[in-house]
Parts: structure tokens; sequence; C-alpha cells
């Protein structure tokens, strides 16, 4: 089945600095992509769509000068977080929609952010 | 779209079928019921989605009812790496402000025990 490969896994960062995580389609071309982020024993929020070769739509609440979102192919998203601090410490997971017809969506394997 | 209501959390034997149900008395005449689960920090999983017909694959069966306000999730053998958060999420699945988009609600915490 389609694939969705985010990177890294896990990463950590001191306060004040950027980080950024990619999330790639793997054989297939994902015009629109998904970021989401879930705090500990709490379900996942849509933070913004990504569209290839234009602006990123943002959900309501979510800042977008400070979550970079580039989606400058059609298989590869990235998500900066910039200045992070602590409360930014969550999973980050991307998602593209299945290009096999199933109607559902393919979700990266999340990356675990932790800022100190 | 949509709002759906789950139990907080489930329990299910090993070798038995779990069944989760899912209300969502609001929906749309073109939304699905999607199900998706999350086993512990992993991406959600894509099962099984459904209009208005029951719908099987590998993985589960769907039964939505007549009047399409609720749906059951059966998983007919559970193991114990079946123990996930399940979600029921309703959407359109096209067209509209809201394509594309995946709303998860806080989804059942199933626990598959020997």
């Amino acid at each position: 089945g389609a694939v969705v490969s985010q990177h890294p896994s896990w990463v950590i960062c001191k306060s004040g600095t950027s980080v950024k995580i990619e999330c790639r389609s793997l054989d297939f071309q994902a015009t629109t992509m998904f970021w989401y982020r879930q705090f500990p024993k709490q379900s996942l929020m849509l933070m913004a769509t990504s569209n290839e070769g234009s602006k990123a739509t943002y959900e309501q609440g979510v800042e977008k000068d400070k979550f970079l979102i580039n989606h400058a192919s059609l298989t590869l998203s990235t998500l900066t977080v910039t200045s992070a601090h602590p409360e930014d410490s969550s999973f980050y997971i991307c998602s593209a929609r299945d290009p096999t017809g199933s109607g559902g969506y393919t979700f990266g394997s999340g990356t675990r952010l932790t800022v100190v | 779209d949509a709002k759906t209501t789950q139990p907080t959390s489930m329990d299910c034997a090993e070798g038995r079928a779990a069944n989760l149900p899912c209300n969502h008395s609001t929906i749309s005449g073109n939304e699905y019921v999607y199900w998706y689960r999350q086993i512990h920090s992993q991406g959600p999983q894509y099962i099984i989605h459904g209009l208005k017909n029951n719908e099987t694959n590998e993985m589960a069966s769907l039964i939505i009812t007549e009047d399409r306000k609720s749906s059951t999730l059966i998983l007919p053998h559970a193991t114990l790496r079946d123990t996930a958060v399940y979600y029921c999420i309703v959407r359109p699945n096209a067209g509209g402000t809201s394509y594309g988009k995946l709303t998860f609600g806080q989804g059942t915490i199933l626990t598959v025990h020997p």
C-alpha cells in the first residue's frame, strides 16, 4: 500500500532553536498533505493543510509564522517549528490521501519533538 | 463535519470478536463513516470506511444502521496487537471545504487481554 515516510522519528532541541520535520510520499504523488499535532493522552488535532506549489492553509489558532510549511514538490512537505519552546513539545504527524482509491488516508509514523 | 460519540474504553478477550460502536446521529447524506486506529506512539492506520452498505475487508467489518445514525466496527478475532485507540470519523468523500480533513475525536481505547 501507499507509504508516507516521516523523518525524524524523534528529536530533542533547545528552546529558541528551529526544527524541521520532513514528510515524503513514497512511490506516489501527493498534491495535498496534512499536518497534525498530538499532545499526550489527547487526540490528533489538524494544524494545517499543505498544498504543493501554493501556501498552506492553517487551522484556527495555529500560528503560521511559527509553524512554517513548505510543499515544494509532489512528494515532499516539510514542517519547521521555529523558535521552539517547551510547550511545542508534542507528537507531530503528517498524512496524505491514499492514491489506491480506498478513500482512506495514509499517515506517517510521527515525530516526537521534545524541547528542553 | 458530523460529530461522533464513542465509548471511552472497551475490553475484549483475545480470539473473541471486538465490537466497537459509534454514534453519528447528525451525519449528512454525503458523509462517509471512516475508522482508523492508532497504536501507541505511531501514526493512525486506516481500517475501513463506508457510506450506507455494510463493508468488509481483511482487517474488519463495518456495520452501518439503516438510518446511518450509528455504526459498529467489528474485529472478528481480536489479537493482542489490536490493542489501540480506535477512531470513528465522518466526513464528505468529495467536494466542499471539509473535503480531505479528518477531525479526530477522543476515540475508544480497546484493550485486548489474554
